[in-house]
């Protein structure tokens, strides 16, 4: 089946500074979904872009998503350390009934 | 206040004893899914469904089951469980009769199968 993979695996940066996570995927999708989880707990929607969109912003997040290439970028500016968590891309298959989650990227805000 | 709950949330148990984990929204939504969540394999899907009685097989279907005979309540069945189903365990809702939607996620079940 297809799947999401962050890129890169973990990421470690200071307070203020921005943090780019990557997702690529394998097969068309009609929308991608960005989530954040906070050490095993639930998962908390981010933001959704969909196919025909190119680039979505919501606060300081910043996503941005290229079909031809198959991935999709997640763009956090000011980071802060209530920032740390795990973040995962979430693509749809099987016009959405199906979701497909990567392995996720670990983002670690020093303060 | 709008959420997914699940329970139990820990569960520790043996090899074959029948299990359920439960799940219930109280948003309406028609669209509920179960995933387990394994170190360095991200979130898998089970099963979903996209309204009462409609259920279908995710990517990891095998060892389980589920029903949905009420709009809110998605429960997932291990008939027999095994040591490769110890995983952390999420129920989610999404409005719309697919995932195209944002999707809320419970707090997650964390079972351990000896």
């Amino acid at each position: 089946s297809q799947q999401g993979e962050e890129d890169p695996q973990a990421l470690s940066i200071q307070e203020g500074e921005n943090a780019t996570m990557n997702c690529s995927y394998k097969t068309s999708i009609n929308n991608l979904q960005w989530y954040r989880q906070n050490s095993g707990r639930g998962l908390v929607h981010l933001i959704l872009i969909r196919s025909n969109e190119r680039e979505k912003h919501s606060g300081r997040l910043r996503v941005t998503l290229d079909t031809s290439k198959k991935s999709s970028s997640l763009l956090i500016t000011a980071s802060r350390a209530a920032d740390t968590a795990s973040y995962f891309c979430a693509t749809d298959a099987n016009y959405g009934q199906n979701f497909v989650f990567g392995p996720g990227t670990r983002l670690s805000v020093l303060p | 206040e709008a959420q997914v709950t699940q329970n139990p949330r820990y569960l520790i148990t043996v090899t074959g004893k029948k299990l359920t984990v439960t799940c219930s929204q109280n948003m309406n939504h028609e669209y509920m899914s179960w995933y387990r969540q394994d170190p360095g394999l991200g979130l898998r899907q089970i099963y979903y469904s996209m309204n009462v009685e409609v259920t279908d097989k995710g990517d990891v279907p095998e060892g389980y089951k589920v029903s949905r005979k009420e709009k809110r309540n998605f429960p997932l069945i291990l008939e027999s469980p095994s040591p490769n189903q110890t995983s952390l365990y999420f129920c989610a809702s999404s409005t719309g009769t697919s995932g195209f939607d944002e999707q809320f996620f419970g707090p997650g079940t964390r079972l351990t199968v000896l």
